[in-house]
């Protein structure tokens, strides 16, 4: 069966950095895009960033580009999402999510359970 | 970007009521719509992708329906495990890929 594995999060200070992984298992990893959605508490989904099959090519959203970075490597199944100048109101959640396709429209059709960051002094 | 806007962003209903979310984008976007839905504590879960095609092991009380700018998530029949938070989220053209703000439906 399909499974994400997010890992990597914890409590950070403002303008630090973490990395965020994402284990993928179930499926030819290789051959599917994958997602980061994020959470901050009690709030709504925010779409973050984007990593093509693979790798050739990254989306960020406005509000983390230039600060995050996703990559991945095909040989472990795994997804990365390099989060860097962190700031308070960045901690949420982090969701990965592998990009399905069908009718020509992307979704999110598979989700990990998530890993928590927190940004605080 | 696209904006997605959802109403209403709370709902009240009973077991076995007929339940209908909206989705509005600031664009057209064909049928690039998906929906989800998400339990507290738990990650989302798609319901309906290309604004009317249900997602393996759905229920068939959950549809939906739209194309253009405006969108609708209709169930039929409100189960209990239905109490949840509804999402649209539009996947037109290249990223970003934004979410409506969501709808709570809660048990009256």
């Amino acid at each position: 069966q399909v499974q994400l594995v997010e890992s990597g999060g914890g409590v950070v200070q403002p303008g630090r950095s973490l990395r965020l992984s994402c284990a993928a298992s179930g499926f030819t990893f290789s051959t599917y895009a994958i997602h980061w959605v994020r959470q901050a508490p009690g709030k709504g989904l925010e779409w973050v960033a984007l990593i093509s099959y693979d790798g050739t090519n990254e989306y960020y959203a406005d509000s983390v580009k230039g600060r995050f970075t996703v990559s991945r490597d095909n040989s472990k199944n795994t997804v990365f999402l390099q989060l860097s100048t962190l700031r308070v109101d960045e901690t949420a959640v982090y969701y990965c999510a592998r990009g399905g396709y069908s009718h020509g429209s992307t979704n999110f059709d598979y989700w990990g359970r998530g890993t928590l960051v927190t940004v605080s002094s | 970007d696209i904006q997605m806007t959802q109403s209403p962003s709370s709902l009240s209903a009973s077991v076995g009521d007929r339940v209908t979310i909206t989705c509005r984008a600031s664009q057209s976007i064909r049928n690039y719509l998906n929906w989800y839905q998400q339990k507290p504590g738990k990650a989302p879960k798609l319901l309906i992708y290309a604004a009317s095609s249900l997602q393996s092991g759905v229920p068939s009380r959950f549809s939906g329906s739209g194309s253009g700018t405006d969108f609708t998530l209709t169930i039929s029949s409100l189960q209990p495990e239905d109490f949840a938070t509804y999402y649209c989220q539009q996947s037109y053209n290249s990223p970003p890929y934004t979410f409506g703000q969501g709808t709570k439906l809660e048990i009256k």
